[in-house]
């Protein structure tokens, strides 16, 4: 089956330090999101990027898709940004299911 | 602003109860998911359904049963539970033919106890 490892498993900065979580995949994805889940447990998508780079705010997500991976740039990391950041794709064919990844545990110290 | 709500946020139950978790979404997608969180924090599909049509059944339990009576709605009902049934419970929604982003609730919390 489809497998989406990402890393690292967890992250440790100082607040205003950049952080680059990846993502890799072992199928041809057709839809890759980026989630945020906070301590609290709700998920949040943060970015849809199947392709190519997108960008929204402090986030900047590049997707090499003939390589099956897939980057989430954090610049000038806040305390705010503290949970788990997960990966997951679809493929073809899948009606859209997602596979997840086990996810990066970032925590922003002040 | 929330779009998919569920309820309830958290349930306690002991095992062998039948429990019922519900979820709405107000989108318009024609698309609703059921995933599971365990332990260990990773999320697999459980369901999906597609204009009430079940078109994923992922290797669950037989006493784990979707039900949807419109587009907007699909339940989830444990019979039985287990206490590796023990998780959250997320719903989500999506329009299928796009593959569009999909959206999640904020999850039921089960505890068996």
């Amino acid at each position: 089956g489809q497998q989406v490892q990402q890393s690292p498993a967890s992250l440790v900065l100082q607040e205003g330090e950049n952080a680059e979580l990846q993502c890799n995949f072992s199928s041809t994805a057709t839809q890759l999101q980026w989630f945020y889940q906070s301590p609290g447990g709700s998920l949040v998508s943060l970015l849809s990027n199947p392709s190519g780079t997108k960008h929204t705010g402090r986030l900047t997500s590049t997707t090499v898709t003939k390589e099956r991976r897939s980057s989430l740039h954090i610049s000038s990391s806040q305390t705010t940004d503290s949970g788990t950041y997960l990966c997951a794709i679809s493929v073809s064919g899948s009606f859209n299911k997602l596979t997840f990844g086990a996810g990066t545990r970032l925590a922003v110290c002040p | 602003e929330t779009a998919v709500f569920q309820t309830p946020n958290y349930h306690v139950t002991q095992v062998g109860n039948e429990v019922s978790f519900n979820c709405k979404q107000t989108l318009g997608h024609d698309t609703m998911y059921w995933y599971k969180q365990d332990s260990k924090k990773l999320l697999k599909i459980m369901f999906s359904y597609n204009n009430k049509q079940l078109i994923v059944n992922e290797t669950v339990p037989r006493r784990f049963s979707p039900q949807s009576s419109d587009k907007a709605h699909l339940n989830l009902r444990i019979k039985s539970v287990e206490p590796e049934d023990s998780a959250v419970y997320l719903c989500a929604s999506s329009h299928r033919d796009r593959e569009d982003t999909q959206y999640f609730g904020p999850g039921t919390r089960l505890l068996v106890l």
